[in-house]
C-alpha cells in the first residue's frame, strides 16, 4: 500500500460523538486526500492537502474537518458523528506534482450507530 | 456535471475466459484515464493511465483502450485468473486535475 497506514482499520461509534481517522505516509509525498467510499457510490473526495497546514474541501465536505501538521501526517475529523457518515474512508497521497497516480491506503471501516 | 459511468455493474466469469469492462464519461476538459484494481478490502491500485494521444495501454493480461471522441473506454481481462476477482474502476481527470471516480464493476472469477 505505498507507504500508506491508516489507523484505526475498523471503529465502531455513536451518534453525536467525535471521531478521528488518522493517515501516515512514508514516501514524503506533497498532496493527501481523503476519499469515502459508499456501496453504487464512486469514491468521493472529503478533503485534501497540498501541503503542511494547506487544505481544501471536495465534494463531500460538510461534517468533517482536517488538520496537517506534519508532512506524513493527515487527520480527518467527524465533528458530531451521524449515521450517514458510516462508510469506509480511504486515504490516498501522490506528488511531487498534483497530475500524478495517486496511491491508497488500506481503508477505515466506520460504523455510526 | 462531470460524470464516469460503469458498466456492467458486476459480472461473473470462469477462470480461464476474457471479459472485457467498459468506461463511458463526460469529464470536460478531459486529461487522463486510469483503470484502478480494488481487491476486496483493500485501497485501489492502478493499472493504467492513458492520456488524450493514447489508445491503448497494456499491463500484463489487461488491456485498456481509450477512444477520446466518444468519450469511452473499456478494459479487457485476457485468461482470466481467480486472482481477477475484485472491483474495477475507471477514473478520470480533468485538466483541473480533479478526479471523477466511477462506481466500479466487480468481477467474481469462478473456477
Amino acid at each position: 500500500d505505498a507507504g500508506i497506514t491508516q489507523s484505526p482499520r475498523h471503529k465502531v461509534t455513536e451518534t453525536g460523538t467525535p471521531v478521528t481517522l488518522r493517515c501516515h505516509q512514508t514516501e514524503n509525498h506533497r498532496y493527501m486526500y481523503w476519499y469515502r467510499q459508499d456501496p453504487g457510490h464512486g469514491l468521493r473526495l472529503i478533503h485534501y492537502s497540498y501541503g503542511v497546514k494547506d487544505t481544501d474541501k471536495g465534494e463531500v465536505s460538510d461534517g468533517y474537518s482536517v488538520s496537517r501538521s506534519k508532512t506524513e501526517d493527515f487527520l480527518l475529523t467527524l465533528e458530531s458523528a451521524t449515521s450517514s457518515q458510516t462508510s469506509v474512508y480511504f486515504c490516498a497521497i501522490s506528488g511531487p506534482l498534483i497530475q500524478e497516480t495517486q496511491y491508497f491506503g488500506p481503508g477505515t471501516r466506520l460504523l455510526v450507530l | 456535471k462531470n460524470q464516469v459511468e460503469q458498466s456492467p455493474q458486476s459480472l461473473i466469469i470462469l477462470e480461464g475466459k476474457n471479459c472485457t469492462l467498459q468506461c463511458n464519461y463526460t469529464v470536460s476538459p478531459f486529461s487522463n484515464l486510469r483503470w484502478y484494481k480494488q481487491d476486496t478490502g483493500r485501497g485501489p491500485v492502478s493499472l493504467t493511465i492513458m492520456t488524450f494521444s493514447e489508445n491503448t495501454k497494456s499491463n500484463g493480461r489487461y488491456t485498456a483502450t481509450l477512444d477520446a471522441d466518444t468519450k469511452q473506454s473499456s478494459l479487457h481481462i485476457t485468461a482470466s485468473q481467480l486472482s481477477d476477482s475484485a472491483s474495477y474502476i475507471c477514473v478520470v481527470s480533468a485538466s483541473d486535475y480533479k478526479l471523477s471516480f466511477g462506481a466500479g464493476t466487480t468481477v467474481t472469477v469462478r473456477a
